[in-house]
């Protein structure tokens, strides 16, 4: 199974938005609404902020949003804030041999 | 609250095997639904699942390592502990357990970094 393919960084200022892309097959991401979205700032532990594709569990900025179109899932943050400077990973369910894959990691720089 | 903290050594000679203890609280893992799952990352790369076990025994292992895999969990102790066989050095990286709800990992732990090296 591979990872599910993410850019390597994207960036943008404070207060603007950055779109995050995930991109798998029909076997993970395009056959199940099970994506989820971490942030990781390295040394600490990562922190899940969407699940199901777009649900936002409490206490996570409604800044943070996620949706989905064929094999591919994307997580957006508006309004950018310096705390978001991290890297974000996306993680997929790929049914019952593979069960779950992550994707390569994406390095958001809040300029 | 939910926490969890991973335990074991920093340091292994190849082909040693790797035991590794996930302690935690806050949850049980009798309760329907509930997992623990263990996710590494070696430095610079990105995550990767290794094993899930489940409230009811039920367990899964990453296709790729299934053979070198074996996951555990005593429920009396909150603990949950994942060996690997066979270590080598490109298994040097933070591994890390967390509380599976659902389909996602809800909480984890700061995570431990294993080197594997003679």
């Amino acid at each position: 199974q591979s990872a599910l393919t993410q850019p390597r960084s994207v960036s943008g200022s404070p207060g603007q938005s950055v779109t995050i892309s995930c991109s798998g097959t029909s076997s993970d991401v395009g056959g199940y609404n099970f994506v989820s979205w971490y942030q990781h700032h390295p040394g600490k532990a990562p922190k899940f902020m969407i699940y199901d594709v777009n649900k936002r569990p409490s206490g996570v900025p409604d800044r943070f949003s996620g949706s989905k179109s064929g094999n591919t899932a994307s997580l957006t943050i508006s309004g950018l804030q310096a705390e978001d400077d991290a890297d974000y990973y996306c993680c997929s369910y790929a049914g019952t041999y593979n069960n779950y894959v992550f994707g390569t990691g994406t390095k958001v720089t809040v300029l | 609250q939910v926490t969890l903290k991973e335990s074991g050594p920093t340091l292994v000679k190849p082909t040693q095997t790797l035991t590794l203890t996930c302690t935690f609280s806050g949850f049980s893992l009798t309760t329907s639904g509930v997992g623990v799952g263990w996710i590494r990352q070696p430095p610079g790369k990105a995550l990767e699942w290794l094993a899930l076990i489940y409230w009811d025994d039920d367990i899964r292992y990453s296709p790729s390592l299934k053979s070198r895999l074996t996951i555990t969990k005593d429920t009396s102790k909150n603990q949950v502990v994942l060996t690997m066989t066979n270590m080598d050095p490109v298994d040097t990286a933070t591994y890390y357990c967390a509380h599976k709800y659902s389909s996602y990992f809800g909480s984890w732990g700061q995570g431990t970094l294993v080197t594997v090296s003679s």
